[in-house]
This record gives structure tokens, sequence and C-alpha cells, in this order.
């Protein structure tokens, strides 16, 4: 069974740069048959897709955020990583890792997600 | 971007009723659509994928349909547990977007 597992501060000052690890169970971010994705929602909002990579290492950004983001994978432990930098009050948002099969695919598994409030 | 649109915002209805969502993409998306059901606090969950097909553990009450531009969702015979947000997603095009969501409540 797939799990992921979002990890990261529930809280981050204005300006300073936010770090995200999802760490999974069950696959392999190795596998060339998945993606996987950063996704985040605001508070009554639909969610937002932030990011993706994949096991050889290409990366996509949403282009309202790429100047800020840098996605990785650690193949070594099984999980991927999000940083995202100069956070205003406009970035908190509950912050998802999800997965989806490679091509046209939808996401069918998500992390729990984690709160991230941008405040001082 | 593409720009999913849903509607109605909020839809009532009676328990063993059926209700029926909509959602359409400001371009061609094939039938490269998800349909997502998110509790309060929880992620969203996949229920349909490629506009038409049940994702695992789905019950024959969700129906999707649509392609192009044009898409629905009917959930029929609903139950309290099917109280929820409802959303659209296109993954036809980077970025991949959703609908605003639709609120079903339970009379």
């Amino acid at each position: 069974q797939v799990q992921l597992q979002e990890s990261g501060p529930g809280l981050v000052k204005p300006s300073q740069t936010l770090s995200l690890t999802c760490n999974v169970f069950g696959v392999s971010v190795s596998s060339p048959d998945y993606y996987w994705s950063w996704i985040r929602q605001s508070p009554g909002k639909a969610p937002e897709w932030i990011a993706y990579i994949y096991f050889s290492g290409s990366t996509h950004y949403n282009p309202s955020l790429r100047s800020r983001l840098s996605i990785a994978l650690d193949k070594t432990n099984n999980h991927f990583s999000l940083k995202m930098t100069s956070l205003t009050a406009a970035d908190t948002a509950v912050y998802f890792c999800a997965k989806s099969k490679w091509g046209f695919q939808p996401y069918d598994s998500w992390g729990q997600g984690i709160l991230v409030s941008v405040s001082s | 971007e593409i720009v999913m649109t849903q509607s109605p915002v909020t839809v009532s209805v009676s328990p063993g009723e059926g209700a029926t969502l909509s959602c359409g993409a400001s371009e061609y998306v094939g039938t490269n659509v998800a349909w997502y059901q998110q509790r309060p606090g929880r992620a969203p969950r996949l229920l349909m994928f490629h506009s038409s097909s049940r994702a695992t553990g789905i019950p024959a009450r969700f129906t999707g349909s649509g392609s192009g531009t044009e898409f629905t969702l009917t959930i029929s015979n609903l139950q309290s547990e099917d109280s929820a947000l409802y959303y659209c997603q296109q993954y036809n095009n980077w970025p991949h977007t959703f609908g605003g969501g639709t609120k079903v409540e339970i009379k």
C-alpha cells in the first residue's frame, strides 16, 4: 500500500525559506512509472499544483511560482523535497505531496497534508 | 493556464436523491479530467479519471462523463458520507489546474 507523509515546519517567518519533505512508503521514488508532485491549498481555496520531479531528475514548476522553487529527489532515503524562498502570508496553505503515474494521469495517492503558516 | 470552472458552488440534496456537478475547461482537454472528493481536514481523494473511469474502490453511484471542454460528475442515491467538496482537475496541460469546487450538502 502506497503512503506519502509530509514533514516540515508549521510556522515560517515572512521572507524566510520553507523546506518540506515527503517520505514515500510502498513504492520506490526511483521507479520510472511515477512522478512526484507538491500541491498546496490555501484556506477555503482550490488546490494549486506547485511542482513535480521524475525519477530521472527532470522537474517542472508552476510558472507563477517558478522563481522561488526547488524540488529534489533523494533515492537513498526514498523521499522528495521542496524548497520555497521569500515566503509571504499568501503562501500560508496546507501543502500536500502526491503521486501520479507517468503520462496523462491524475493524482492517485496523496499525503495527509501539512499546514504551513507564514507569520512573524 | 487552463481555467476550470465548476457549478454550482453549492448543491443541497436529500438522502437518496441525485446530484449533477458541472465542470468547464477554458481550453480543449480531451478526456484528461479527474474528479476528487475532499472532506474537511482531509486530502483530496481520487474519484474519477479520464473523465469517466472510476478509481479503485469508488462505488458505481459515481458517474463521470464529458470530453473536450465540458464535464459532469453525477452522484446518484446520495448518502450522508457523500457530503464533501468536489473538485475537477485537468491534466492535459501543464500546469495542472483545479476547479473552484462544488460543495455537496445533504439535507
